[in-house]
């Protein structure tokens, strides 16, 4: 199986602040990674799909970049509703696997 | 808009089988995968499994021996059935379509999620 590594589990920031969570893939998985945002008892949702395509009515502050095996998920000046835990996913081998998972908070 | 409803049993004993099922509105079944997914409390998603419209599967390796995904396309729904639970099964299990647009695999539209225990 691919191994997803996230950094950090957890962060800690304020609203306006620019935040960034990296995910390390096990290995080359070319650009077939998403990003989801779980808020607190609700369902995951699709935030960027293969890196860095923004899914449509997403927020233009979210974006992803990378591929092989680093990847960067961005979220420029931070609003409240964006607290949430986020997780990265890779669809280049089965099993899909994701990421632990990044808990973002309020400072 | 297609929705995902998920129904079926929420507390299971050990061993027993877990079954549920996921009803999907307001959209094609056919030319989609299917999925399962799970999170356990406090816990990460873990993929389960999928099927298409043709009943072709793919399930994680870490369950396949105790997984079945099923569906029937006339109904538009799918199931799953997972063998000899035990606690380490507790989990919120989704369903979820898993649409390709070429190359490109997204978890797209998801069920609401059932909590499902397993406790003697």
């Amino acid at each position: 199986d691919i191994q997803m590594t996230q950094s950090p589990s957890s962060l800690s920031a304020s609203v306006g602040d620019r935040v960034t969570i990296t995910c390390q893939a096990s290995q080359d998985i070319r650009n077939d990674l998403n990003w989801y945002q779980q808020k607190a008892g609700e369902v995951p949702k699709l935030l960027i799909s293969d890196a860095s395509r923004v899914e449509a009515g997403v927020p233009s502050r979210f974006s992803g970049s990378g591929s092989g095996t680093d990847f960067i998920f961005t979220i420029t000046s931070l609003q409240p509703e964006d607290f949430a835990t986020y997780y990265c996913q890779q669809y280049d081998s089965l099993p899909y696997t994701f990421g632990q998972g990044t808990k973002l908070e309020i400072k | 808009q297609v929705q995902l409803q998920q129904r079926g049993a929420g507390l299971f004993k050990p061993s027993e089988t877990l079954s549920l099922t996921c009803d999907v509105y307001g959209g094609s079944f056919s030319g989609y995968y299917w999925s399962w997914i799970r999170q356990p409390p406090g816990k990460g998603l873990e993929w389960i499994g999928e099927i298409n419209f043709e009943g072709t599967t793919n399930y994680n390796p870490s369950l396949k021996s105790r997984v079945t995904i099923s569906a029937d396309t006339s109904k538009k729904q799918f199931s799953l059935k997972l063998t000899s639970v035990t606690a380490a099964d507790t989990a919120v299990y989704y369903c979820a379509r898993t649409p390709r647009d070429g190359s490109i695999l997204v978890f797209d539209s998801w069920g609401q999620g059932t909590l499902v225990t397993v406790s003697s």
